[in-house]
């Protein structure tokens, strides 16, 4: 069965840092282009950061760029968000989603159980 | 950006009948590289991630009802449910993924009337 299972989030103070992982099975990982996808709470999606399949093109949205950096390791089927200086307005579910194709430019075909991020003080 | 624009923010619909769900992408999303719009959406439930419902505007997903349908003209979309089911009430977004950064539609909320 192909799956994404996440982990990490929480409750941290604005200014701390966090670490999200996806944890990939049921298909070849290194295959294909991921992305993290977050919604406020009551809100709609926002698109965050994308890596292709073979770990090139890095790239997070405006929001989260020098602050977020999306990683992956082929060898473990696992891909990271590492979130740094994090605010209020991070607060959200965050859902980490695999692209139809290493490249990227599809549709996100499956999708995490997501991981409530809260920061506050 | 690529602002989507969805319409209705919420409809209410009977039990059987249609609910269309409008779409439109601030700037073209279709490549002349292969003709196709690089348009989904997807189904969002409370409590759920969102599900892959239509991509490339109007090809279904995997398991997907033949109830659900997508269309394109120019910059406008249409999501399309033909006959509303009890399960179909969720919440729907529009995203391009044309160019970077990836844009979704603001959401529309579907009920039973």
């Amino acid at each position: 069965e192909v799956q994404l299972l996440q982990s990490g989030g929480g409750f941290i103070q604005p200014g701390g840092s966090l670490t999200l992982s996806c944890a990939a099975s049921g298909f070849t990982f290194s295959g294909y282009a991921m992305s993290w996808v977050r919604q406020a709470p009551g809100k709609g999606l926002e698109w965050v950061c994308y890596i292709r399949g073979g770990g090139a093109h890095p790239t997070c949205a405006d929001s989260v760029k020098g602050r977020f950096t999306i990683s992956r390791d082929n060898s473990k089927n696992t891909l990271y968000l590492q979130m740094n200086s994090l605010r209020a307005e991070d607060t959200a579910l965050y859902f980490c989603a695999k692209s139809e194709s290493g490249y990227g430019n599809d549709a996100f075909d499956i999708w995490g159980q997501g991981t409530m991020v809260t920061v506050s003080s | 950006d690529i602002v989507m624009t969805q319409s209705p923010d919420s409809l209410a619909v009977s039990l059987g009948e249609r609910a269309t769900i409008n779409c439109r992408s601030s700037q073209t999303v279709l490549s002349s590289f292969n003709n196709k719009n690089y348009l989904t959406w997807y189904q969002q439930k409370p409590g759920q991630p969102p599900k892959l419902l239509i991509y490339w505007a109007s090809t279904r997903g995997s398991g997907v009802p033949d109830r659900f349908s997508g269309s394109a003209s120019g910059t406008d979309f249409t999501l399309t449910i033909s006959s509303l089911q009890t399960e179909d009430v969720a919440v729907y977004y529009c995203q391009q993924y044309y160019e970077l950064p990836w844009t979704f539609g603001q959401g529309t909320k579907v009920e039973i009337k």
